[in-house]
């Protein structure tokens, strides 16, 4: 069965640190993949997505996502926390075909001043 | 477009009363999802809908829950009757390719 995988369940980093969220997905086939980010007490907002051609994607906020099919992965990256950055990030997948979009666990991010 | 617009945001209710969550997809978006997101269980998801048909709900814990989706910018998620186990925030996102999230409804079942 399609499923994504999120190892970190929360992680912290210092202001101006750099970071990198882990996500994995199962299943034979290449999904559709996406990053999100939740603020609390709001809704999910699209960081960055990926669907084919040039593995490393560029998202808001000046975040970025690399693909790499030999891993099944697709790492969120950031070279420079800030502190407006805390906030729980999920991976999701969507696989053609099945249209049903799937998400990991989440990460939560605290960034200490 | 508004977005996905989701109602109520807010639901306070007894036990065994009737709840039903709205939401209104983005037009020109031909799938439609109901998540639920709760601290134990994260995100998960209920049931989703591709051109208004149910595809998929194999996510919606029991009976009690129940999806319709009448036309293509409307949806709603009943709970009948409900329980306080059923207290959690419920999303509604929207997809052509990526999904837009409504800002969901908080659930709590007294």
């Amino acid at each position: 069965a399609q499923s994504v995988t999120q190892p970190d369940i929360h992680i912290t980093v210092s202001e101006g640190a750099s970071l990198e969220l882990r996500c994995n997905y199962s299943y034979g086939a290449t999904p559709y993949l996406f990053w999100y980010v939740q603020s609390p007490g709001q809704g999910l907002q699209l960081l960055l997505k990926y669907f084919s051609g040039d593995t490393l994607v560029q998202g808001i906020k000046g975040f970025e996502a690399e693909f790499k099919r030999s891993q099944s992965s697709f790492n969120l990256r950031k070279p420079s926390v800030h502190w407006s950055d805390a906030a729980e990030y999920f991976c999701a997948a969507l696989w053609g075909g099945y249209n049903k979009l799937i998400f990991g666990a989440g990460t939560r991010l605290a960034v200490h001043p | 477009d508004a977005g996905v617009i989701q109602s109520p945001r807010h639901e306070v209710t007894e036990m065994g009363q009737e709840v039903t969550l709205r939401c209104k997809p983005i037009s020109g978006h031909n799938s439609l999802f109901w998540y639920r997101q709760t601290m134990m269980r994260g995100l998960e998801l209920l049931i989703y809908f591709n051109n208004n048909v149910p595809i998929d709900d194999s996510g919606m814990p029991e009976d009690r829950f129940s999806a319709k989706m009448p036309n293509a910018s409307f949806s709603t998620l009943k709970i009948q009757p409900s329980e306080p186990r059923d207290s959690a925030v419920y999303f509604c996102a929207s997809s052509r390719s990526e999904a837009f999230f409504g800002q969901g409804t908080r659930l709590t079942v007294v």
